[in-house]
């Protein structure tokens, strides 16, 4: 049973918000919400990880809803560098097993000009 | 810190042959991750190590698999013998507890043909 469910793919231009929903209906109680993005010949690279309601940093915003059975990644005027696969996992902090690494294929991200 | 350093970068061999791929984390890291991508599969968890101690290693496909951690500052991943189906990009990747995030930082990763 896969813990999240995303986009394959999505497509949007220079300087628009983007948003990536990440399904997750079978969130534990002790799971953690982490996206990772991804470059071509790159490994995935870290953006933002949160519990509950509102995370911002200087990259992006996680959204996460009261009953916490999505989550939404908001990148605020993406430039075409935006251009990427992005990973939601949903796990324990530290993994708790395998579960919590599950990366998947992503969400191939393609910004136009 | 240099990051995450993976070796080597790119590897070909032929099918049989014995692979070895090497992995240095970054220092102070206590966890230690094995992933391969392909296209059809996307990012797969292989094994993962915490202080040098194998935690779980369910994602190891089968028995040509095998990984070790001797001591904090290195790993390897090793497949006897390689096949072609196991051409692939092999990342390694190291994240610390102490940190208070679980956040894993990524090595380049080694790209394996396998012919």
């Amino acid at each position: 049973l896969a813990k999240t469910t995303q986009p394959i793919s999505m497509d949007s231009y220079e300087g628009q918000e983007v948003n990536i929903t990440c399904s997750h209906n079978n969130i534990a109680t002790n799971d953690y919400i982490t996206w990772y993005q991804q470059f071509p010949s790159q490994g995935p690279r870290f953006i933002i990880q949160g519990y509950k309601t509102k995370v911002t940093n200087e990259v992006a915003s996680l959204f996460i809803p009261a009953d916490r059975k999505s989550s939404t990644l908001s990148l605020p005027r993406v430039s075409l560098s935006d251009t990427a696969v992005y990973y939601c996992l949903v796990g324990d902090k530290w993994g708790g097993g395998a579960d919590g690494l599950t990366f998947g294929k992503g969400t191939h991200l393609i910004i136009q000009p | 810190d240099a990051g995450v350093i993976q070796s080597p970068r790119h590897e070909v061999t032929e099918m049989g042959q014995e692979v070895t791929l090497r992995c240095k984390p970054i220092s102070g890291h206590d966890y230690l991750f094995w992933y391969r991508q392909t296209m059809m599969r996307g990012l797969e968890l292989l094994i993962y190590f915490n202080n040098n101690v194998p935690i779980d290693d369910s994602g190891m496909p089968e028995d040509r698999f095998s990984a070790k951690m001797p001591n904090a500052s290195f790993s390897t991943l090793k497949i006897q013998p390689s096949e072609p189906r196991d051409s692939a990009v092999y990342f390694c990747a190291s994240s610390s507890w102490s940190s208070g995030s679980s956040e894993q930082y990524f090595g380049p990763g080694t790209r394996l043909t396998v012919t």
